[in-house]
């Protein structure tokens, strides 16, 4: 398997363009995440998706964030319109089960990054 | 504020040496969990270590973990140059949430 896909691997954009970040997960994995990692605040988780469908999105900073996954081999997360504090390294990581809830939840694995520049 | 803590913050040791990391944690957990990143690459899983349990071995990496202390160890024996790369521990219960990392450089 090809592992966690993600595009663009870098984006430079302008102040109130719209970003959209794309993920391909590792085929037969259920659980998929979108986390964004900064100097300042670390990794951040965003949102996570089981089955296609949205569990938490608690962590979407705001509004302008979105996240939606049509199927299960394709995510997309979208920032519209993009602020320069939006600037980071967006990562997707998939999952085969993730429950939070039990001593066996297993490893996340994670896609290379897209590193976002907004000018 | 954020669910695992690692400490230090940066180390730095000479080839041969030994590496150890600590991770603190403030809630109830399922498992824990320690991770890797190359500079400029994704995270990379390295173990996992459920909270009935108090230590475990893969490889080169031993890791323990107190939950009466709240606080996860992670020793890398014997580092190598390979072995610099930034250490991530990840609390499993509710949510995961990671910590800021330590970051690790092991000098040839």
């Amino acid at each position: 398997d090809a592992g966690v896909i993600q595009s663009p691997r870098h984006e430079v954009t302008e102040m109130g363009q719209e970003v959209t970040l794309r993920c391909k997960p590792i085929s037969g994995h259920d659980y998929l995440f979108w986390y964004r990692q900064t100097m300042m605040r670390g990794l951040e988780l965003l949102i996570y998706f089981n089955n296609n469908v949205p569990i938490d999105d608690s962590g979407m900073p705001e509004d302008r964030f979105s996240a939606k996954m049509p199927n299960a081999s394709f995510s997309t997360l979208k920032i519209q319109p993009s602020e320069p504090r939006d600037s980071a390294v967006y990562f997707c990581a998939s999952s085969l089960v993730i429950t939070f809830q039990t001593s066996s939840d297993g490893e996340l694995f994670f896609g290379e990054g897209s590193r976002l520049t907004v000018l | 504020s954020q669910q695992g803590e690692e400490d230090p913050q940066a180390l730095s040791i000479q080839e041969g040496e030994n590496a150890t990391m600590n991770c603190s944690y403030k809630t109830s957990i399922n498992n824990l969990q320690w991770y890797r990143q190359n500079s400029g690459r994704g995270l990379v899983h390295l173990i996992l270590i459920r909270s009935n349990e108090r230590e475990k071995h893969s490889g080169r990496l031993r890791v323990t973990l107190d939950t009466s202390k709240k606080s996860s160890s992670l020793l890398i024996t014997a580092s190598r140059a390979a072995d610099t790369a930034s250490y991530f521990c990840a609390a499993w219960g509710g949510k995961s949430t990671f910590g800021d990392g330590t970051t690790l450089t092991v000098k040839p």
